[in-house]
């Protein structure tokens, strides 16, 4: 079964600093992996995802992520946090016997202070 | 246009009713699921729904139900409500392959009362 386990239940950067949403994943076969971002009352919307091509994947909104699969990780990264960052982040997995549905990890909050 | 609309957008209800929750998709996918988010965030499939396969969480009480009358559309019936259904609950659609994105609707929040 695959897993997800994202380090971090909450994030709380200042504007303008590095932000770093940590993601570990478990999977028997070589997985797809996803970040998703959720506003307050909102569904969630694609940041980007890892399906196998390059292992540094540019998203939305000046984010990115590498796959790394010695870590098992994909961890998300903004150089530079925005106000407008302040959201739930969801790192998710498909794949294996699971096939398209979306394995998720508990989220984390991410705050910007000013 | 709204690519996956899902209504209501609330839902109050006392336990033991039944309720439904509709959702549509214009993005011509073939296929859609239900999410349920509890109160702490946490994100778990309930159903997909492909082609008339239905794939079913083994951790779902047979009280929920999806109904699917067309490849665009699959409601989500709740039988006699507990408490512990609160929740919010999400519509999505994707196409049939893993690595594929999943849109989301906007979320019915349900409270049980």
């Amino acid at each position: 079964a695959q897993s997800v386990t994202q380090l971090g239940s909450h994030v709380s950067v200042s504007e303008g600093a590095l932000v770093l949403l940590r993601c570990n994943y478990s999977s028997s076969v070589p997985p797809y992996l996803f970040w998703y971002v959720q506003y307050p009352n909102q569904g969630l919307q694609l940041l980007l995802k890892y399906t196998s091509a390059a292992t540094l994947v540019k998203g939305i909104n000046g984010f990115e992520a590498e796959f790394k699969k010695s870590e098992t990780s994909f961890h998300l990264t903004k150089p530079s946090a925005h106000m407008s960052d302040a959201a739930e982040y969801f790192c998710a997995v498909t794949g294996g016997n699971a096939g398209n549905m979306l394995t998720f990890g508990g989220g984390t909050r991410l705050m910007v202070k000013p | 246009d709204t690519a996956v609309s899902q209504t209501p957008k609330y839902l109050v209800t006392q336990m033991g009713n039944d309720k439904s929750i509709k959702c549509e998709q214009n993005l011509g996918h073939d296929t859609m699921y239900w999410y349920k988010q509890d109160s702490k965030k946490f994100l778990k499939i309930m159903f997909s729904y492909n082609n008339k396969e239905l794939i079913i969480n083994e951790t779902v009480p047979n009280r929920f139900s999806p109904k699917s009358p067309d490849k665009a559309h699959l409601n989500l019936h709740i039988n006699s409500l507990e408490l512990g259904d609160s929740a919010v609950y999400f519509c999505a659609s994707s196409q049939p392959w893993a690595d594929t994105e999943a849109f989301f609707g906007q979320g019915t929040r349900l409270t049980v009362v």
